[in-house]
């Protein structure tokens, strides 16, 4: 088993510019998680979602947006890119409700120049 | 003033010294966890914990939830257990987590 991919590893992107993180798991979870990560602070959740076709804001929603069209695949979508969105990205899933139960992906480094 | 802090910061010890991280949170929670992260980025949940200690190999986890404290141990630390070690608190319906910033362990051979 894959568990939890996340796609890309690394990215660079201009100010304005979009893109879309991909994050794939294969263990039929129905939570899933979008988090930022940044130097001195703790993860922070940026949206989250119960089941397929359902999303919710998290406690960093601003700036981006999310979709879970299918089980197994929850995108994070940034429409303008901007300086302080320079991070390093997480996803998750999880059987249950409990997010520190869930299993995480290896990140991705996000770098808005 | 963070809802959740962890001390140290930073520790750096030899192996086979035993470790102790520790936790404190200033809110009502449902249960704490504790979590590592390796140099690589990778995440991965240790213990889930609401009341008393919980034992997984060299890992201890303890939590008082009177004094709203908890701590990570490790016994007979080894390199291999060089990581950033992350409390988090559950709480509310949604049960959404706040997280500690972290403790980064070093363990010098």
């Amino acid at each position: 088993n894959a568990g939890v991919t996340q796609t890309p590893k690394f990215r660079v992107l201009k100010t304005g510019q979009s893109m879309t993180l991909l994050c794939a798991q294969d263990m039929n979870h129905e939570y899933m998680y979008w988090y930022r990560q940044d130097p001195g602070m703790g993860l922070r959740l940026i949206h989250y979602s119960v089941g397929e076709g359902t999303t919710a804001k998290g406690e960093v929603p601003d700036g981006y947006n999310v979709s879970r069209l299918k089980k197994q695949n929850f995108l994070l979508g940034l429409e303008s890119a901007a300086p302080s969105q320079t991070s390093v990205y997480f996803c998750a899933s999880s059987y249950t409700r409990f997010q520190g139960e869930a299993f995480f992906g290896q990140g991705t480094r996000l770098t808005v120049v | 003033k963070n809802e959740v802090e962890q001390s140290p910061q930073n520790l750096t010890a030899q192996e086979g010294e035993f470790i102790t991280i520790n936790c404190s949170y200033s809110v009502g929670i449902s249960a704490l966890h504790w979590l590592q992260q390796h140099p690589g980025g990778g995440i991965v949940s240790l213990f889930m914990l609401s009341s008393g200690k919980k034992k997984h190999g060299r890992l201890i986890a303890t939590i008082n939830i009177q004094e709203k404290h908890s701590s990570l141990h490790i016994t007979a630390s080894h390199p291999r257990d060089s990581a950033v070690y992350i409390c988090a608190v559950g709480r509310g319906s949604n049960y959404q987590l706040i997280w500690g910033a972290g403790t980064k362990l070093i363990i010098k051979p």
